[in-house]
């Protein structure tokens, strides 16, 4: 059971839009910002938003995050084909003993 | 460019001990934290343990304290995972990660990965 909550898996048309939600708690997503992450068939994970709503050099503007209150949620618009993946949200999370790095279970997305 | 290249995988028995290492270019590797990532066949991400960028601080999943230790070589711009004690559900592929920072960042980027099984 991971700590930080995703839907097992979404699905769209190509050319529409989807959302992907990861729900959490006041001692993570709360109280920290969210990074989300593409992994691709057979490859690893890629960067995809860091601090909640920011896109490294190269990820097109399609892609979006936002963050309120315990939850963030990963936005994608004009779906293609090529977007088929697994995502994860990610966050530190300020446990009783130690603060360590959370991901959520991951969501698949299927471009139909 | 930044490149993180993992080797020391491979079969083990149970019980058994791997030592994981993780090259590092292209960055300043002494400045910022790094971390080991593991996926296990057909499962999500797991965050295994993280180093700070001095190796001063380190931190571990529950699923492996006591068991893996991280630590780090500055001056061979290399990162490493001993693990000890591998049971079955160890199996994985295990990603070396750069963090952002040097703590409370986020992981970009990430290396190719290296299978461990642990199987008689």
């Amino acid at each position: 059971q991971s700590v930080l909550t995703q839907p097992p898996s979404v699905s769209a048309a190509p050319g529409q839009k989807v959302t992907i939600s990861c729900s959490g708690s006041s001692s993570n997503i709360g109280n920290n910002y969210v990074s989300w992450y593409q992994q691709l068939p057979g490859t690893a994970p890629k960067l995809l938003i860091y601090e909640n709503n920011k896109r490294p050099s190269g990820i097109p503007d399609r892609f979006s995050g936002s963050k309120s209150g315990t939850s963030a949620t990963l936005g994608i618009t004009g779906l293609q084909t090529g977007d088929e993946a697994d995502y994860y949200c990610g966050t530190w999370d300020s446990g009783l003993s130690a603060v360590l790095w959370v991901f959520g279970g991951g969501t698949k997305l299927t471009v139909l | 460019e930044v490149q993180l290249v993992e080797s020391g995988g491979g079969l083990v028995q149970p019980g058994g001990s791997l030592r994981l290492s993780c090259s590092a270019s292209g960055f300043t590797f002494s400045s910022y934290a790094m971390h080991w990532v593991r996926q296990a066949p057909g499962k999500g991400l797991e965050h295994v343990s993280g180093i700070s960028s001095n190796g001063g601080s380190t931190n571990y999943a529950d699923s492996v304290k006591g068991r893996f230790t991280i630590s780090r070589d500055n001056s061979k711009n290399t990162l490493y995972l001993q693990m000890s004690s591998l049971r079955a559900e160890d199996t994985a592929v295990y990603y070396c990660v750069k963090e952002s920072s040097g703590w409370y960042g986020w992981f970009d980027p990430w290396g190719q990965g290296t299978l461990v099984t642990v199987s008689s």
